[in-house]
């Protein structure tokens, strides 16, 4: 099983709203990613969290605020957002090891993705 | 930093026909991963196919194949038979192999049509 689900599939919110996107894995991966995706563009990577410990911050604004509160479960908090923000949101996960050799990660699955438009 | 670059931003092909889709990529690592994600109109991304880069072997999924060129860093993806559900954005990515590495690196994407 390589699912990764996101709720909500769709969300309209205004500048001043404050909402949250979800994203969910049982896989047992450990790396959890967010990427934000503009019509006909790549996916950039905005945050990535490694045992549930933020690792990565891609010089996200601040009204981006992401959360993982458990291994299987990443959030992003969204307030005062503005027009230009909206894409789609997509979460990814990947399994990752430790030893003493180092360390790595393996291949990132994606969820459906959040389509969010800022009003 | 390492880039990815996909040259073709539009492919067009006949159904049951062959097509090659192009991917170069910069890096100065040894060991790394590469894919190719499918992302069809619901925008959920897909992955393909995977290929690392310490195997000399091109990998292989059914009717998905990559031509692997380590000293070029070239990584094309070759589909064979050509069916109407592999019209798509295909990407390139580039993922490092170290611990505490970064997220996916994508090419632009090429749009692939296929012609019933």
């Amino acid at each position: 099983d390589t699912e990764v689900t996101q709720t909500p599939k769709h969300l309209v919110m205004g500048m001043t709203n404050k909402k949250s996107l979800k994203c969910e894995q049982h896989m047992g991966h450990r790396a959890m990613y967010w990427y934000k995706q503009k019509a006909k563009k790549p996916p950039e990577l905005m945050f990535v969290y490694s045992y549930e410990k933020l690792s990565i911050n891609e010089s996200v604004p601040s009204r981006f605020s992401p959360e993982c509160p458990n291994s299987s479960l990443l959030n992003l908090h969204l307030h005062a957002l503005q027009p230009e923000d909206s894409a789609l949101y997509l979460c990814a996960s990947s399994q990752e090891w430790v030893s003493s050799l180092g360390g790595g990660r393996e291949t990132q699955y994606f969820g459906p993705g959040t389509r969010l438009l800022v009003l | 930093a390492q880039t990815v670059t996909q040259s073709q931003p539009e492919m067009s092909v006949q159904e049951a026909e062959t097509v090659t889709l192009s991917c170069t990529y910069d890096t100065s690592e040894s060991d790394y991963y590469l894919f190719w994600y499918k992302q069809p109109p619901s925008r959920q991304m897909i992955l393909v196919i995977r290929q690392e880069a310490y195997k000399q072997q091109n990998a292989t999924e059914n009717r998905f194949s990559v031509n692997f060129q380590k000293a070029a860093k070239s990584f094309s993806l070759k589909i064979s038979d050509s069916q109407l559900g592999d019209a798509a954005m295909y990407f390139c990515a580039y993922g490092p192999s170290g611990g505490g590495a970064d997220g996916l690196t994508f090419g632009k994407g090429t749009h692939l049509i296929i012609q019933p």
